[in-house]
């Protein structure tokens, strides 16, 4: 059965260098979705994609991130400078039409030192 | 406050026994998933409810639209039940809104 797969699933990473989080969604899926879930605490929204732009994004999603598919396969977020509070796991998701669910996969644990 | 709530935090039981995990949401919402988060932290879509039951194998879940209100049951329960089972609220054909979860443990 086709999955959402990420990549790394560990990266360690030090204060203030550019990281960039890959996820290759199940192929006819349409809208992407990024989440992160800090240690110990809840998943918490990032930002969704559809069309090739963000449709919606939180607070948390400032100018240190940014997200693209440039391959129409990819879709990665990168975080330009980070910082401690970076560190956390973060989960892409994708799903196809309007209501369906929604697709996770296994994250990428980052370390920020 | 949150708009997700679930209760309880954590959950011991022994294996065979039925489990009921509880979820509650202050907003109108299109779908209600139930998600369940192992140890090593991935996280695997176990049901989406806009209303009424849903079964699959051991797990049931249940909604109630007007009491917003969501159950995720694990009847004869074992110990590869272990892990954190989340609830997410979808308003709109978008954003999952997540519960801290419930921890549950399940021992011989």
């Amino acid at each position: 059965e086709p999955e959402v797969t990420q990549t790394p699933s560990h990266q360690v990473t030090q204060m203030g260098q550019e990281v960039i989080l890959r996820c290759v969604p199940i192929s006819n899926h349409l809208y992407f979705y990024w989440y992160r879930q800090i240690l110990g605490q809840k998943v918490e929204f990032l930002v969704s994609f559809y069309n090739n732009e963000i449709s919606e994004k939180s607070e948390i999603f400032d100018d240190q991130f940014s997200v693209e598919r440039p391959d129409g396969s990819n879709f990665t977020l990168k975080i330009r400078s980070t910082k401690l509070e970076d560190s956390a796991m973060y989960f892409c998701a994708a799903r196809g039409d309007s209501y369906n669910e929604q697709f996770f996969g296994p994250g990428t644990r980052l370390t920020v030192l | 406050k949150n708009e997700v709530e679930q209760s309880p935090q954590n959950l011991t039981a022994q294996e065979g026994e039925f489990i009921t995990i509880n979820c509650s949401y202050s907003v109108g919402i299109s779908a209600l998933h139930w998600l369940q988060q192992h140890p090593g932290g991935g996280i695997v879509s176990l049901f989406m409810l806009s209303s009424g039951k849903k079964k699959h194998g051991r797990l049931i879940a249940t909604i109630n639209i007007q009491e917003k209100h969501s159950s995720l049951h694990i009847t004869a329960s074992h110990p590869r039940d272990s892990a954190v089972y989340i609830c997410a609220a979808r308003r709109d054909a978008s954003k999952l809104t997540f519960g801290t979860g419930t921890r549950l443990q399940v021992t011989l």
